[in-house]
């Protein structure tokens, strides 16, 4: 089974910074990667798929890249609604496998 | 647009069934599968498996084998989940999803429905 590593837990960033979260899987899922928000109390939220394209009406300062076994996931200049706990997918394999998430706190 | 429903919150004792249901509208119901996650509290996304809206086929993780049945009903595009055996570790708050055989793999989501396991 793949295992799924987000890093860092927590990640504190000021308004307008920017934020680079990792993911990276425990063996090749090609560009099988999808990232997802999710705000308290709230389902998740699809932001990106096939490792670097944006979900339709998701805003142009996330942006994902990587393939293979290492993914990034920025957001180019924080809002304050960006402020949630995010987590990567991978679906090249049976059982799909979340990663930890990432929580982006306010610095 | 893409809606998926849930059922409401339960409360069920150690060692009893839960059904959850997931009532699809907004797309062609077989044309996808769902997905069932869930998320204890404070923790994150744990994928509970797969099953094909087409033609009933299911993939299930291996530690909820046997514990976790997935159906549909193609006539009002109602997805269910049941579990079984349960115990406290399964409280949690349980989402529908909507899965593509491609990518992206889950794109919409339920509200989710909150199970809480108490004696």
């Amino acid at each position: 089974e793949i295992v799924m590593t987000q890093s860092p837990a927590t990640l504190s960033v000021s308004p307008g910074e920017r934020a680079t979260l990792s993911c990276r899987a425990s063996q090749s899922v090609s560009s099988n990667l999808a990232w997802y928000q999710q705000k308290p109390g709230q389902a998740p939220r699809l932001l990106i798929y096939g490792a670097s394209t944006r979900a339709t009406g998701i805003a142009a300062r996330f942006s994902g890249s990587g393939s293979g076994t290492e993914f990034t996931l920025t957001i180019s200049s924080l809002q304050s609604e960006d402020f949630a706990v995010y987590y990567c997918l991978q679906s090249n394999n049976w059982p799909l496998i979340f990663g930890g998430g990432t929580k982006v706190e306010i610095k | 647009q893409v809606q998926l429903v849930q059922s409401g919150a339960e409360v069920k004792k150690p060692g009893a069934s839960v059904k959850v249901s997931c009532k699809a509208s907004g797309y062609t119901f077989t044309n996808y599968g769902i997905s069932w996650v869930r998320q204890a509290p404070g923790q994150g996304l744990e994928w509970m498996g797969w099953i094909s809206a087409y033609n009933g086929n299911t993939n299930y993780p291996q530690k909820l084998q046997g514990r976790v049945t997935m159906t549909t009903d193609t006539s009002t595009s109602t997805a269910y989940m049941e579990l079984r055996s349960l115990r406290s570790d399964d409280t949690a708050v349980y989402y529908c999803a909507r899965t593509g055989s491609g990518s992206p793999p889950i794109d919409y989501w339920g509200q989710g429905t909150l199970v809480t396991v108490s004696s």
